[in-house]
């Protein structure tokens, strides 16, 4: 089993849908849980960041992690076509020297005008 | 401020030849990461200094990969000799100091092709 397994994609929406997007984990020691966003031909761009479990909004997304069951996602509402991109989870133990990332596989979303 | 610069942007070359990549990053981060991404996955850690001391090196394929952070600024990988798994795109990141390790700034990487 994958320490971080992201939902297959790819996703495709029509403008102004309601999108979430799911990663489940298995290593129960990550505290820290981020969504990095991904135009084509570009690096990742850090969009949420939030620790232990909770909610976190920010504008038309919102970030959602449920320890207990091991489960993050990412809601976006409003959805535009410049949303349209590839999503990553990843999560680490700690924010120290040693928080080395780990990543799911990433789902592409295309939102459709 | 300007992001993370690497170089060159594309690379093809033919197995057993040699590549290098090059990494500037945001001026005063001290962590600096190289990931490799490989088509339709995530990015995995290869190596992660801490201005110019190695902190985490352990996924690294030693045999064929090399990394450097000389003057704990610009960074350089490379790979010698190149197997046709290496086509990737190699990602140099960056962030400010240690408490900050999650906040890490990617370049737009190196897309190596090996053929």
């Amino acid at each position: 089993q994958k320490e971080v397994e992201q939902d297959p994609g790819p996703l495709s929406v029509p403008e102004g849908a309601i999108v979430s997007l799911n990663c489940t984990y298995s290593n129960s020691a990550f505290q820290y849980f981020m969504w990095y966003r991904q135009y084509s031909r570009k690096g990742p761009e850090l969009l949420m960041y939030t620790y232990s479990s909770g909610n976190k909004e920010d504008g038309r997304f919102t970030a959602q992690v449920d320890k207990s069951s091991k489960y993050i996602s990412l809601f976006i509402r409003d959805s535009q076509p410049s949303d349209s991109a590839t999503y990553l989870c990843a999560m680490s133990p700690n924010t120290g020297a040693n928080s080395k990332l780990t990543f799911g596989k990433g789902i592409t979303l295309s939102v459709r005008p | 401020e300007a992001g993370v610069a690497q170089s060159p942007r594309y690379k093809i070359i033919e197995k057993r030849q040699s590549v290098a990549f090059w990494c500037n990053p945001i001026s005063g981060h001290a962590t600096l990461y190289w990931y490799q991404q490989i088509l339709g996955q995530g990015p995995k850690l290869l190596i992660q200094f801490q201005n110019n001391g190695v902190v985490d090196d352990s996924q690294l394929p030693k045999d064929r990969f090399s990394a450097e952070r000389l003057k704990g600024v610009d960074s350089t990988l490379k790979i010698q000799p190149a197997k046709l798994e290496d086509s990737a795109v190699y990602l140099c990141a960056s962030s400010r100091h240690l408490s900050s390790g999650n906040t890490i700034y990617f370049g737009e990487g190196s897309w190596l092709t090996v053929v």
